[in-house]
């Protein structure tokens, strides 16, 4: 059964700092991963997905990298504003289902 | 881009009512979905349909059911709502991928539904 996890739960940073987010899963055999933002009391907003078959998408200060051997996947954010303060999320595409990660809540302090 | 709609941001029901949500893509997506976000579990898949008219159940089905007469609607329907059916049900289609998904998700904006 695969399970998806994001630590830490919660994460606050000061403006500008270049930052990593993790995703982890437990079975490698993935369609797809793909990263969310979602803002309190909104919807998702898709950031960027990677393919099973590809190793890394970049889209502006994100970059997200996918490491199936290993069951992990990490979204950098460079640069990071108050703007990107948001909760992320982290969703795995595999042959009978999506799984999402619980999400890291950011906040960066101006 | 692409555009999901819901709607009703947010609703109050009271128990037993029969409860229809209604989501609206415009982007000629094959597959559309439901889910429910609650604080602590997560998003949790209720069903998915990848055509008109064919619907697959996902982890939560119970208490649900889902009608696609048209390729751009998807309506969830809570036949007779319950009190822990409150929760945050957000709609989200993709554009194919045989029956599963392995395309970019697109969301709606949810809807807050609150069951009294």
């Amino acid at each position: 059964k695969q399970e998806v996890t994001q630590i830490p739960a919660a994460l606050s940073v000061p403006e500008g700092e270049n930052l990593v987010l993790n995703c982890s899963f437990t079975d490698s055999a993935i369609y797809n991963l793909q990263w969310f933002r979602q803002d309190p009391g909104k919807g998702l907003t898709s950031l960027l997905l990677i393919q099973s078959s590809q190793r890394e998408q970049t889209s502006g200060r994100l970059n997200a990298s996918l490491d199936k051997s290993s069951g992990r996947s990490t979204l950098y954010i460079a640069a990071s504003q108050p703007g990107d303060s948001a909760t992320y999320l982290c969703a795995v595409g595999s042959a009978s289902k999506i799984i999402f990660g619980s999400g890291t809540r950011l906040s960066i302090r101006p | 881009d692409v555009k999901v709609t819901q709607s009703s941001r947010y609703l109050v029901k009271r128990t037993g009512e029969k409860v229809f949500l209604e989501c609206v893509q415009d982007m000629d997506h094959e597959n559309m979905f439901w889910y429910r976000q609650d604080p602590g579990l997560g998003l949790r898949l209720i069903y998915f349909s990848y055509d008109v008219k064919m619907k697959e159940k996902g982890d939560i089905p119970e208490g649900y059911s889902v009608s696609r007469e048209k390729k751009e609607r998807f309506s969830l329907i809570l036949e007779s709502a319950s009190t822990n059916q409150t929760s945050m049900y957000l709609c989200a289609s993709s554009l194919f991928g045989q029956k599963l998904n392995t395309d970019t998700q697109y969301f709606g904006p949810g809807t807050r539904l609150t069951v009294l």
